[in-house]
């Protein structure tokens, strides 16, 4: 696609609730990042996948915390049992290939999920 | 561990007045440099980047940054602040390291006052 696309857009849910966010990265971007931003915090890395792979999880809060990748594309974040901290923006972004520092992040316009 | 600094979590300017965000990196090897603008209720958009050459970068909309090596900075600035600069700015690091790892600023919120 022309860019990030993410879905939904905004999303309100219950304490407790599990939620999927989804992100379709630019095509033949092979790497794709999720970052979260809380209120009037900066972007708090979460993970990264290099294809169907995701060589680094370190940014996951806590175990309700998944994501996943599928055919080198389209990739899931679920977060299970959601609490209200919880509440962010959840941000994708691709870019070209792994390991060239140069290259662009291209970021989506991001899922809002309020947890009440 | 690298690191980015961002001076300033809010920078307000008057209208035409100049703008200056102000960033620097910490790491022994030199990255390469983002700035990024979020607009209300948007995701990030790239405004330049420093890879290498020219250590004045140009970008979108008037803004440019220059990358100091020996001041481990590279902040963005604006000659003449207009209305709809008003948006938070982000500055980013790139390194490689098996692969392209970025870390971000905590972001400056900009406030154009007309």
């Amino acid at each position: 696609g022309a860019g990030v696309s993410q879905s939904p857009s905004n999303k309100v849910t219950e304490k407790g609730k599990d939620v999927e966010l989804r992100c379709d990265p630019i095509s033949g971007h092979t790497a794709l990042y999720w970052y979260r931003q809380s209120l009037g915090q900066g972007l708090e890395f979460l993970i990264y996948f290099q294809g169907n792979s995701a060589p680094d999880k370190s940014g996951l809060p806590s175990d309700r915390f998944s994501a996943e990748r599928t055919g080198g594309s389209v990739s899931t974040l679920t977060i299970q049992r959601t609490q209200q901290e919880d509440s962010a923006v959840y941000l994708c972004a691709s870019s070209l290939a792994s390991g060239q520092a140069r290259n662009t992040i291209y970021f989506g316009e991001g899922s809002w999920l309020t947890v009440v | 561990a690298q690191s980015v600094t961002q001076l300033g979590s809010h920078v307000s300017v008057s209208e035409g007045a100049l703008v200056l965000l102000r960033c620097n990196y910490s790491s022994s090897v030199p990255p390469y440099l983002f700035w990024y603008v979020q607009y209300p209720n948007q995701g990030l958009q790239l405004l330049l980047k420093y890879t290498t050459g020219a250590t004045l970068v140009k970008g979108i909309n008037g803004f440019e940054a220059e990358f100091k090596k020996s001041e481990t900075s590279f902040h963005l600035t604006k000659p003449s602040a207009h209305m709809s600069d008003a948006a938070e700015y982000f500055c980013a690091a790139s390194y490689s390291g098996g692969y392209q790892k970025v870390t971000f600023g905590t972001g400056t919120k900009l406030q154009v006052i007309p």
